[in-house]
């Protein structure tokens, strides 16, 4: 079964600090993947996907990330975080099976921006 | 404007009294899921559909129904609500394999 792992539950930054936010998947074939933000008490929307193509892709509000096919990741970064990026990032997998079509997301990871 | 709707955003029931969540959307999606949000957990996948009259399990199946009569309308049937249903549920739509788009989310809670 294909699974994805965030291995951070939480993440602490101060403002103007890098972040990097892990994700690893667990798959041989072909996938598609994203990064979620979910802010507090909203519902989830887009950051950044990668369907084909270059292996960095950028996102909304200066996020980025790197598809790493030897590696099975998806790492989230950004150079300098702002409070407003204080929100729960997901990481998702879609993986491309005739068997079945299931988009499997990550446990989710929560980023704390401090002053 | 496009967009996933879903009503109730609310819901208090109580065990055993069937329910449905309703969920439509506007932009001829052909795929639509339902996803259960837990503390700790992520989304999990509940049900998903490619397309009218095509629906199949997704990870956490198990006391939920689901149909997709229209390619806009997925509704969520809960049969025989229990209190382990107490969750958050999100409706999504997107093409085959690309941006989900969310609804707002349901907060259901059972007693």
């Amino acid at each position: 079964a294909q699974s994805v792992t965030q291995l951070d539950s939480q993440v602490p930054v101060f403002e103007e600090a890098p972040v990097e936010l892990r994700c690893n998947y667990s798959s041989s074939v072909s996938v598609y993947l994203f990064w979620y933000v979910q802010y507090p008490n909203q519902g989830l929307q887009l950051l950044l996907k990668y369907l084909s193509g270059s292996t960095l892709v950028k996102g909304i509000n200066g996020f980025e990330a790197e598809f790493n096919k030897s590696q099975t990741s998806f790492h989230l970064r950004k150079p300098s975080v702002h409070i407003s990026d204080t929100a729960e990032y997901f990481c998702a997998v879609f993986i491309l099976t005739g068997g079945g079509n299931k988009l499997t997301f990550g446990t989710g990871t929560q980023l704390k921006v401090e002053l | 404007e496009a967009q996933v709707t879903q009503n109730p955003r609310y819901l208090i029931t109580v065990t055993g009294k069937k329910l449905t969540v309703t969920c439509s959307q506007n932009m001829n999606h052909e795929y639509m899921s339902w996803y259960r949000q837990d503390p700790g957990l992520g989304l999990r996948q509940i049900y998903y559909s490619m397309n009218v009259e095509v629906t199949d399990k997704g990870d956490v199946p198990e006391g939920y129904k689901v149909s997709r009569k229209e390619k806009r309308n997925f509704p969520l049937i809960l049969e025989s609500p229990s209190p382990n249903q107490t969750s958050l549920y999100f409706c999504a739509s997107s093409f085959f394999g690309d941006t989900q788009y969310f609804g707002p989310g349901t907060r259901l809670t059972v007693l």
